[in-house]
Protein backbone atom coordinates (compact mmCIF):
# COMPACT_ATOMS: atom_id res chain seq x y z
CA UNK A 1 0.00 0.00 0.00
CA UNK A 2 1.65 3.30 -1.37
CA UNK A 3 0.91 5.75 2.05
CA UNK A 4 2.54 8.51 -0.13
CA UNK A 5 1.29 9.21 -3.89
CA UNK A 6 3.90 11.37 -5.66
CA UNK A 7 3.47 12.84 -8.89
CA UNK A 8 5.11 14.40 -11.62
CA UNK A 9 7.37 11.48 -11.99
CA UNK A 10 9.55 13.32 -14.25
CA UNK A 11 9.88 17.27 -15.06
CA UNK A 12 11.40 19.06 -17.56
CA UNK A 13 12.31 22.96 -16.40
CA UNK A 14 13.93 25.69 -18.66
CA UNK A 15 16.29 27.26 -16.55
CA UNK A 16 15.00 30.26 -14.56
CA UNK A 17 11.27 28.58 -14.41
CA UNK A 18 9.41 26.99 -11.43
CA UNK A 19 9.61 23.31 -10.27
CA UNK A 20 6.06 21.76 -8.85
CA UNK A 21 6.03 18.63 -7.55
CA UNK A 22 3.35 17.55 -5.80
CA UNK A 23 2.74 14.58 -2.81
CA UNK A 24 -0.46 13.66 -1.06
CA UNK A 25 -0.65 11.59 1.76
CA UNK A 26 -3.65 9.28 3.75
CA UNK A 27 -2.03 8.07 6.62
CA UNK A 28 -3.79 11.08 9.18
CA UNK A 29 -0.73 9.99 11.78
CA UNK A 30 1.82 11.58 9.43
CA UNK A 31 3.13 15.12 11.49
CA UNK A 32 6.06 15.33 9.60
CA UNK A 33 7.29 16.12 6.00
CA UNK A 34 10.46 16.02 4.70
CA UNK A 35 11.83 16.50 1.22
CA UNK A 36 14.97 14.76 -0.14
CA UNK A 37 17.31 15.50 -2.66
CA UNK A 38 18.99 12.33 -4.30
CA UNK A 39 21.93 12.43 -6.96
CA UNK A 40 23.03 9.02 -9.23
CA UNK A 41 25.42 7.53 -6.54
CA UNK A 42 24.36 9.64 -3.65
CA UNK A 43 22.29 8.71 -0.83
CA UNK A 44 18.82 11.26 -0.62
CA UNK A 45 19.93 14.46 1.42
CA UNK A 46 17.29 16.21 3.27
CA UNK A 47 15.94 19.43 1.64
CA UNK A 48 13.33 21.09 3.73
CA UNK A 49 10.72 19.74 5.99
CA UNK A 50 7.42 21.04 7.50
CA UNK A 51 4.92 20.56 9.87
CA UNK A 52 1.39 20.16 9.75
CA UNK A 53 0.63 23.47 11.80
CA UNK A 54 2.34 25.33 9.29
CA UNK A 55 1.18 26.09 5.50
CA UNK A 56 4.19 27.07 4.29
CA UNK A 57 7.73 27.13 4.82
CA UNK A 58 10.17 28.59 2.44
CA UNK A 59 14.24 28.22 2.36
CA UNK A 60 16.10 30.09 -0.24
CA UNK A 61 14.73 29.03 -3.26
CA UNK A 62 12.86 26.32 -1.96
CA UNK A 63 9.23 26.32 -0.60
CA UNK A 64 7.19 23.75 0.76
CA UNK A 65 3.46 24.75 0.57
CA UNK A 66 0.89 22.13 3.01
CA UNK A 67 -2.76 21.73 2.98
CA UNK A 68 -3.65 19.18 6.04
CA UNK A 69 -7.23 19.24 4.87
CA UNK A 70 -6.44 17.97 1.48
CA UNK A 71 -3.88 16.00 3.30
CA UNK A 72 -1.35 17.54 -0.08
CA UNK A 73 1.62 19.08 0.03
CA UNK A 74 4.05 20.41 -2.70
CA UNK A 75 7.70 21.31 -3.62
CA UNK A 76 8.23 24.79 -5.30
CA UNK A 77 11.60 25.34 -6.50
CA UNK A 78 11.80 29.23 -7.97
CA UNK A 79 14.41 30.27 -10.20
CA UNK A 80 14.99 26.51 -11.32
CA UNK A 81 19.08 25.77 -11.98
CA UNK A 82 20.76 22.81 -13.72
CA UNK A 83 22.63 22.18 -10.34
CA UNK A 84 18.85 21.02 -9.04
CA UNK A 85 18.76 18.65 -11.63
CA UNK A 86 17.81 15.50 -9.40
CA UNK A 87 15.25 12.90 -8.24
CA UNK A 88 13.34 14.42 -5.52
CA UNK A 89 11.45 12.49 -3.10
CA UNK A 90 8.68 13.49 -0.46
CA UNK A 91 8.12 11.40 2.55
CA UNK A 92 6.36 11.48 5.77
CA UNK A 93 7.01 10.41 9.46
CA UNK A 94 4.46 10.09 12.09
CA UNK A 95 4.16 9.38 15.97
CA UNK A 96 5.65 6.07 15.81
CA UNK A 97 8.49 7.76 15.11
CA UNK A 98 11.27 8.68 12.63
CA UNK A 99 10.53 5.75 10.16
CA UNK A 100 9.90 7.34 6.74
CA UNK A 101 7.37 6.66 4.34
CA UNK A 102 8.50 8.35 0.71
CA UNK A 103 6.82 9.09 -2.36
CA UNK A 104 7.87 7.07 -5.67
CA UNK A 105 10.24 9.99 -6.62
CA UNK A 106 10.16 12.83 -9.42
CA UNK A 107 13.07 13.11 -11.94
CA UNK A 108 13.48 16.68 -12.39
CA UNK A 109 15.70 18.15 -15.65
CA UNK A 110 16.61 21.65 -15.95
CA UNK A 111 17.75 22.78 -18.92
CA UNK A 112 19.98 25.47 -19.14
CA UNK B 1 32.78 14.72 12.14
CA UNK B 2 32.01 11.83 8.98
CA UNK B 3 29.29 11.29 8.00
CA UNK B 4 27.45 8.07 7.36
CA UNK B 5 29.60 5.36 5.79
CA UNK B 6 28.00 1.72 4.43
CA UNK B 7 29.97 -1.06 3.00
CA UNK B 8 30.90 -2.23 0.29
CA UNK B 9 29.64 0.35 -2.50
CA UNK B 10 28.51 -2.77 -4.61
CA UNK B 11 28.35 -6.53 -4.16
CA UNK B 12 27.00 -9.35 -6.73
CA UNK B 13 25.29 -13.02 -5.42
CA UNK B 14 23.70 -15.58 -6.55
CA UNK B 15 20.32 -16.35 -5.81
CA UNK B 16 19.78 -18.18 -2.36
CA UNK B 17 23.07 -16.77 -0.68
CA UNK B 18 23.29 -14.59 2.32
CA UNK B 19 24.58 -11.12 2.25
CA UNK B 20 25.82 -8.63 5.26
CA UNK B 21 26.01 -5.18 4.56
CA UNK B 22 27.32 -2.68 7.29
CA UNK B 23 27.13 0.59 7.88
CA UNK B 24 28.77 3.28 10.37
CA UNK B 25 26.16 6.18 12.13
CA UNK B 26 27.34 9.66 11.93
CA UNK B 27 29.03 10.38 15.33
CA UNK B 28 26.64 11.07 18.13
CA UNK B 29 23.83 9.47 16.60
CA UNK B 30 22.04 6.46 18.37
CA UNK B 31 19.31 5.72 15.64
CA UNK B 32 19.91 3.45 12.29
CA UNK B 33 17.27 3.20 10.16
CA UNK B 34 17.62 0.52 7.08
CA UNK B 35 16.03 1.18 3.90
CA UNK B 36 15.97 -1.21 -0.01
CA UNK B 37 15.67 0.90 -2.83
CA UNK B 38 14.85 -0.70 -5.99
CA UNK B 39 15.57 1.08 -9.58
CA UNK B 40 13.72 4.32 -10.24
CA UNK B 41 11.73 3.83 -6.84
CA UNK B 42 11.48 5.36 -3.83
CA UNK B 43 13.38 4.01 -0.45
CA UNK B 44 11.22 1.62 1.68
CA UNK B 45 11.50 1.26 5.74
CA UNK B 46 12.92 -2.34 6.61
CA UNK B 47 13.73 -1.60 10.28
CA UNK B 48 15.33 0.93 12.87
CA UNK B 49 17.48 -0.21 15.29
CA UNK B 50 17.26 2.79 18.81
CA UNK B 51 20.17 1.90 21.12
CA UNK B 52 20.61 -1.89 20.10
CA UNK B 53 17.02 -2.77 20.19
CA UNK B 54 14.67 -3.00 16.91
CA UNK B 55 12.60 0.08 17.17
CA UNK B 56 10.21 -0.36 14.42
CA UNK B 57 10.18 -3.09 11.17
CA UNK B 58 8.31 -2.39 8.13
CA UNK B 59 7.17 -5.27 5.69
CA UNK B 60 9.37 -6.87 5.21
CA UNK B 61 10.00 -11.06 5.34
CA UNK B 62 12.16 -12.55 8.32
CA UNK B 63 14.92 -13.28 6.45
CA UNK B 64 15.73 -9.48 6.65
CA UNK B 65 17.56 -8.90 10.11
CA UNK B 66 19.88 -6.62 11.46
CA UNK B 67 22.41 -5.53 14.60
CA UNK B 68 22.69 -2.98 15.80
CA UNK B 69 26.33 -2.64 17.95
CA UNK B 70 27.31 -0.82 21.28
CA UNK B 71 29.34 1.86 19.03
CA UNK B 72 25.82 2.57 16.83
CA UNK B 73 26.98 0.70 13.97
CA UNK B 74 24.65 -1.07 12.41
CA UNK B 75 24.58 -4.67 10.13
CA UNK B 76 21.67 -5.97 7.61
CA UNK B 77 21.72 -9.76 6.76
CA UNK B 78 19.40 -11.31 4.10
CA UNK B 79 19.19 -14.71 3.62
CA UNK B 80 17.91 -16.92 0.70
CA UNK B 81 18.59 -14.32 -1.40
CA UNK B 82 15.85 -13.74 -4.26
CA UNK B 83 15.77 -11.71 -7.45
CA UNK B 84 13.89 -8.95 -6.43
CA UNK B 85 16.33 -8.33 -3.73
CA UNK B 86 18.70 -6.71 -5.77
CA UNK B 87 18.40 -2.66 -5.15
CA UNK B 88 19.99 0.10 -3.52
CA UNK B 89 20.22 -0.87 0.17
CA UNK B 90 19.95 2.89 2.44
CA UNK B 91 21.75 3.37 5.47
CA UNK B 92 20.47 6.00 7.85
CA UNK B 93 21.12 7.86 11.44
CA UNK B 94 19.62 10.27 13.50
CA UNK B 95 20.44 11.94 16.61
CA UNK B 96 17.37 10.25 18.39
CA UNK B 97 14.58 8.11 16.85
CA UNK B 98 11.85 11.16 17.75
CA UNK B 99 9.45 11.32 15.42
CA UNK B 100 11.07 15.05 13.32
CA UNK B 101 14.70 13.98 13.96
CA UNK B 102 16.36 14.56 10.67
CA UNK B 103 17.53 11.36 8.88
CA UNK B 104 21.26 11.54 7.47
CA UNK B 105 21.57 8.78 4.23
CA UNK B 106 24.63 7.46 3.88
CA UNK B 107 25.83 6.10 0.31
CA UNK B 108 24.08 3.07 -0.20
CA UNK B 109 24.99 -0.40 -0.98
CA UNK B 110 24.13 -1.67 -4.65
CA UNK B 111 23.33 -5.47 -4.41
CA UNK B 112 23.12 -6.88 -7.88
CA UNK B 113 21.22 -11.04 -7.22
CA UNK B 114 21.90 -13.13 -10.07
Amino acid sequence: QQQVKQSPQSLIVQKGGISIINCAYENTAFDYFPWYQQFPGKGPALLIAIRPDVSEKKEGRFTISFNKSAKQFSLHIMDSQPGDSATYFCAASGNAGNMLTFGGGTRLMVKP
Amino acid sequence: ETGVTQSPTHLIKTRGQQVTLRCSSQSGHNTVSWYQQALGQGPQFIFQYYREEENGRGNFPPRFSGLQFPNYSSELNVNALELDDSALYLCASSFDAGARETQYFGPGTRLLVL
